[in-house]
């Protein structure tokens, strides 16, 4: 199956320093990703869609200038959570779409682990 | 509003036992659901997709059912293992976009 490497697995920050994630489809071209977040014993909650060349679409609640996303090649997402704050700390994942438009067939990095001090 | 229900208890089952998982959900009439298997501190992973039109999918040990009527799918993992314990995520692509939204999951534990 398709491969979706994201890195880091875990990061330690201070409150207020921003931090990027990125996410890489490895043998395959992503014109779309997605941007989840888990909160402990929570489901994963869409925070963005992010399309290749294209401004990044954001969920209801989410704060685009707090987490910058950049689509800007069709193999790479990152994701910037800016000015950190502990309430940030949560588990990251990002996904890509693989071929098509529907969302039939997503597969999933392993997920970055962010806390905040 | 569409909700998507999964059972928040952890199932506890002996190994060798069959295990059923079930997700609900309301207000609306997906295409296709999803099931996801997800390990603690990782991506989930995709198992299966069934259609509205399918009843029953099956794939090695695993048997998944999509009853429309009732909105419910039900996940089954025959002759489980240890290995199995995880927890297990229903998806639907609910709203504009058809954007895959998952349930809260239910942890599977799998004894000897």
């Amino acid at each position: 199956g398709a491969v979706v490497s994201q890195h880091p697995s875990w990061v330690i920050c201070k409150s207020g320093t921003s931090v990027k994630i990125e996410c890489r489809s490895l043998d395959f071209q992503a014109t779309t990703m997605f941007w989840y977040r888990q909160f402990p014993k929570q489901s994963l909650m869409l925070m963005a869609t992010s399309n290749e060349g294209s401004k990044a679409t954001y969920e209801q609640g989410v704060e685009k200038d707090k987490f910058l996303i950049n689509h800007a090649s069709l193999t790479l997402s990152t994701l910037t959570v800016t000015s950190a704050h502990p309430e940030d700390s949560s588990f990251y994942i990002c996904s890509a779409r693989v071929g098509g438009t529907t969302n039939e067939k997503l597969f999933f990095g392993s997920g970055t682990q962010l806390s905040v001090l | 509003s569409q909700k998507i229900e999964q059972n928040s208890e952890a199932l506890n089952i002996q190994e060798g036992k069959t295990a059923t998982l079930t997700c609900n959900y309301t207000n609306y009439s997906p295409a296709y659901l999803q099931w996801y298997r997800q390990d603690p501190g990782r991506g989930p992973v995709f198992l299966l997709l069934i259609r509205e039109n399918e009843k029953e999918k099956r794939k090695e040990r695993l048997k998944v059912t999509f009853d429309t009527t009732l909105k419910q799918s039900l996940f089954h993992i025959t002759a489980s293992q240890p290995a199995d314990s995880a927890t297990y995520l229903c998806a639907l692509p609910l709203g504009g976009g058809n954007k895959l939204t998952f349930g809260t999951g239910t942890q599977l534990k799998v004894e000897l």
